[in-house]
């Protein structure tokens, strides 16, 4: 079965510093892709980054980086130079291929993240 | 403009009412989602349409009902709720290509809704 993990219910940081948000996943599947998204409080989900399960490079959006290991099945998302609107929920979700339960995405329970000036 | 547009942003309805919670994209998107956020819950994936055909049902209560008309326009039609179904309720859509890729959703602002 499909599993996302986030350990960390809330974080804190400081503006300017950079953050890790862990998240683990487990799956027998040997292609998935990896999603972050982050839901500030007005709701909307909104995309991050990406990364396929046969990329060999991290992936990268601005300032955010997605430190995938694939050997301890983590893919951890990196903020650097937080800035105040950073704060919200992130998630971490991933997508099994579209043959096992039509490739829909699995969240983990979100952490939420606080950004002080 | 979001390319994912829900509507109403709030509701508040009683459990006899009837009620529908509307959604469009214009993304060009072939596939469409109603997720269903409750509060300390992980997003939980209610249906899925795709090619407005519905391609999953995740063993959702027969009090919701969804509808799509054409690969722009999900609804959620809603009788006889309960009061645990009050959550955040949030349309998606993607671009499939049947090849088992790994294409993001777009999440919409979703629809807070609050059963009395």
């Amino acid at each position: 079965a499909q599993k996302i993990t986030q350990t960390q219910p809330g974080m804190f940081v400081q503006e300017k510093e950079a953050v890790t948000l862990d998240c683990t996943y487990d799956t027998s599947d040997p292609s998935y892709g990896l999603f972050w998204y982050k839901q500030p409080s007005s709701g909307e989900m909104i995309f991050l980054i990406y990364q396929g399960s046969y990329d060999q490079q991290n992936a990268t959006e601005g300032r955010y980086s997605l430190n995938f290991q694939k050997a301890r099945k983590s893919a951890n998302l990196v903020i650097s130079a937080s800035q105040l609107g950073d704060s919200a929920m992130y998630f971490c979700a991933m997508r099994p291929p579209i043959y096992n339960q039509g490739g829909k995405l699995i969240f983990g329970q979100g952490t939420e993240l606080s950004v002080k000036p | 403009e979001t390319g994912v547009t829900q509507t109403p942003r709030h509701l508040v309805m009683g459990m006899t009412n009837k009620k529908s919670l509307k959604c469009e994209q214009h993304l060009g998107h072939n596939a469409m989602y109603w997720y269903k956020q409750s509060a300390k819950k992980p997003l939980e994936l209610m249906f899925v349409y795709n090619f407005k055909e519905q391609t999953e049902n995740n063993s959702v209560p027969s009090r919701f009902s969804p509808e799509c008309p054409n690969s722009s326009h999900l609804f959620l039609h809603l009788h006889t709720l309960q009061p645990e179904d009050s959550a955040l309720y949030l349309c998606a859509s993607s671009q499939e290509s049947g090849q088992g890729d790994n294409s993001p959703l777009h999440f919409g602002n979703g629809t807070r809704l609050t059963v009395t």
